[in-house]
């Protein structure tokens, strides 16, 4: 399995309160991801990284930040958490090189984080 | 952006029988085309992906197939067994993103 770890796993928190999740790698790929995880919606794109301090946004990206200090770090934080948030959110990781297409990898998942906002 | 459709939502099938599961595809820039296996409490997990320079592609009992001018790319799992049980979900890559179809929670019985 890629070096990928979630944490916390499990997280019940209060309307209003801020949350950080937290991705963690070891492989040293360039590209983090964070997906929400909805039951009839797939796995929807919240932000994404490239790079140290590169982040873009996703599809769904209102009401979320991300920050990537280190290259093995991908922070996903909701600054006021609110029950439409209640999901499980995942990690992902993948190797893109714009110059050499072969060096491309798949997405590598990480093992997911539930969240509940009461 | 690229939007991914999957069918069918849910499918059953007796063990032993094949299973077919459809994507269809909007972005003709998506060039890579993976196919993941969730199993219930875990991180969907890579079971085989198709590049858009090739027609079909096989492992064991699982197939993919890409049409590109169709924009149609499908998963056949032949002889299922019912470890295969999980929910599928396949994908497109737009660059440097992945967008995946809401998944087809497959079934295998008995």
């Amino acid at each position: 399995d890629a070096g990928i770890t979630q944490s916390p796993r499990h997280k019940v928190t209060e309307t209003g309160t801020p949350v950080t999740l937290r991705c963690h790698q070891t492989e040293n790929h360039r590209y983090m991801y964070w997906y929400r995880q909805d039951p009839g919606h797939g796995l929807r794109l919240i932000h994404y990284s490239y790079g140290v301090k590169d982040t873009d946004k996703g599809e769904v990206s209102d009401g979320y930040s991300v920050s990537r200090s280190k290259t093995e770090d991908f922070l996903l934080t909701l600054e006021s958490a609110t029950s439409s948030q209640t999901s499980v959110y995942f990690c992902a990781i993948s190797q893109n090189d714009h110059r050499d297409s072969r060096m491309n990898t798949e997405a590598f998942f990480g093992q997911g984080t539930r969240l509940t906002v009461v | 952006g690229e939007n991914v459709e999957q069918h069918p939502s849910t499918l059953s099938v007796q063990e032993g029988d094949s299973a077919v599961i459809k994507c269809t595809y909007s972005d003709s820039a998506s060039n890579y085309f993976p196919w993941y296996k969730q199993e219930l409490g875990k991180g969907p997990q890579l079971i085989i992906d198709i590049r858009s320079n090739v027609g079909e592609k096989k492992d064991q009992r699982i197939a993919v197939t890409l049409n590109k001018t169709a924009k149609h790319f499908s998963l056949h799992i032949t002889e299922t067994q019912p470890e295969d049980s999980a929910v599928y979900f396949c994908a497109a890559r737009e660059r440097q993103n992945f967008v995946f179809g809401p998944g087809t929670r497959l079934s295998v019985l008995p």
